[in-house]
């Protein structure tokens, strides 16, 4: 089925760095989708991206969707030991609620 | 409003067992998907329900089988249990184009 890849698997910053991790598709979305789990929790909905070009931003947390529909960004400014926590994109299959999810970025921060 | 609830927590069961996972969703939602995570292979779709009616399926075999009742409750079943079926279960619920996770189902098959 169609996937969605993610990069990168890991990163550990310190705390003040930024952090961005990325999402691409072979084929057009019609959606993105981007979610945050906590070390021993569960999946938090953060944002949706449906627009070519779209940007939008929570706090210290931007998120992009490519011109073409085909990659999305969640970039984090100034990382704090809070962002802590594996992101995942997803994408929702149309007409449907199931998300096909990439494989995650799991961040570390060090303070 | 409270949020999606799943039962049990934990789980531990062995080999050839089968098990019953439950998952309530918040009130008002008639949707309900589950996810199986894994180390290995991540978050993976197991199937999705709708005003009773299964409307997607993953890539699961058929020990892996679900139901939704009148009050958009779930269950999934899944029979003849593996090593390879040890995993956090998952379900959420869905109101317009957001989906909200329950805690998990933990399960080990021993």
């Amino acid at each position: 089925g169609q996937q969605v890849m993610q990069i990168p698997q890991y990163q550990h910053v310190q705390e003040g760095e930024d952090f961005t991790t990325y999402c691409n598709s072979s084929t057009t979305l019609s959606n993105i989708q981007w979610y945050k789990q906590r070390p021993g929790g569960h999946p938090v909905f953060l944002i949706q991206l449906v627009k070519s070009g779209e940007v939008k931003k929570q706090k210290r947390l931007t998120f992009q969707f490519g011109e073409a529909k085909k990659n999305s960004s969640l970039h984090i400014t100034a990382t704090q030991t809070t962002d802590v926590g594996t992101y995942f994109c997803a994408k929702r299959e149309w007409g449907y609620s199931t998300l096909t999810f990439g494989k995650g970025t799991m961040l570390l921060v060090s303070p | 409003k409270a949020g999606v609830t799943q039962t049990p927590r934990y789980l531990i069961k062995t080999r050839g067992q089968q098990v019953t996972l439950s998952c309530s969703p918040i009130s008002g939602h008639r949707s309900v998907s589950w996810y199986q995570q894994t180390p290995g292979q991540g978050l993976q779709f197991l199937f999705e329900y709708f005003s009773e009616t299964q409307r997607n399926k993953g890539n699961f075999p058929g020990r892996f089988s679900g139901r939704q009742f009148s009050n958009s409750r779930s269950e999934m079943n899944v029979s003849t249990l593996e090593l390879g079926d040890s995993a956090l279960y998952l379900c959420a619920s869905t109101s317009t184009d957001t989906q909200y996770f329950g805690p998990g189902t933990r399960l080990t098959v021993l």
